[in-house]
């Protein structure tokens, strides 16, 4: 497997907190990707990282890309209700983004 | 702009049944996926085309899966007898061309196989 946790995680907290998710990866990647999946819905990207950024933001998003250990973040503050959904990360598995391999995400439920 | 549209949202199935799943990219969008979402994990890649060609099916259960996207656009993905093991959500994704193009994905089927 791409990917260092299996199970899916999950997050519980209050309107107007910030929350920090974190996936491992085991192989090279050229980009991460960030996506987030509402009940119903199918994936939709929200961020993308590049093996040569650090750090990405938009609006209230911010990633986080460490190509030593292997490891993305994602940081979400002043967390809202609408911000309840599935995270997921993913990589590209080398092929410019055409084959992208999804992690087992993170279940965040923000209460109002 | 529509977005990539599926059909059926839901089905439900007894074992040894057969099912397709239609999906009707975002136009333009060259390349299409079909991915199996079991339930509390992330989508896993079973096949994609760019425009009628397979570029990638090593992850299709070729025994029972079987996709195809004869003129380059609409795609129909069939299992021809499903198992209980094949309970999941079937979601369809299109991109552009170009390398990190953004794929956009449809709402998805989701099957349950009795």
């Amino acid at each position: 497997s791409q990917w260092g946790e299996e199970n899916l995680q999950a997050l519980s907290i209050q309107e107007g907190e910030d929350v920090t998710m974190n996936c491992s990866y085991k192989t090279y990647t050229t980009v991460v990707q960030w996506y987030r999946q509402k009940s119903g819905k199918g994936p939709a990207l929200i961020i993308l990282i590049r093996s040569n950024e650090r750090e990405k933001r938009s609006g209230r998003l911010r990633a986080t890309l460490d190509t030593s250990s292997q490891s993305s973040s994602l940081s979400i503050t002043g967390t809202l209700a609408t911000d309840t959904a599935v995270y997921f990360c993913a990589t590209d598995a080398g092929t410019g983004g055409y084959k992208v391999v999804f992690g087992s995400g993170t279940r965040l439920l923000v209460s109002p | 702009e529509a977005g990539v549209t599926q059909s059926p949202r839901y089905a439900v199935l007894q074992e040894g049944q057969a099912v397709s799943f239609w999906c009707d990219p975002i136009s333009g969008h060259d390349t299409l996926y079909w991915y199996q979402q079991p339930r509390d994990q992330g989508p896993q890649l079973l096949v994609y085309f760019r425009d009628e060609a397979v570029i990638d099916n090593s992850q299709l259960p070729s025994d029972r899966f079987s996709a195809v996207r004869p003129k380059g656009t609409n795609s129909t993905l069939k299992i021809q007898s499903a198992k209980q093991g094949d309970t999941a959500t079937y979601l369809c994704a299109s991109r552009p061309g170009g390398n990190y193009a953004e794929q956009f994905f449809g709402p998805g089927t989701r099957l349950t196989v009795l």
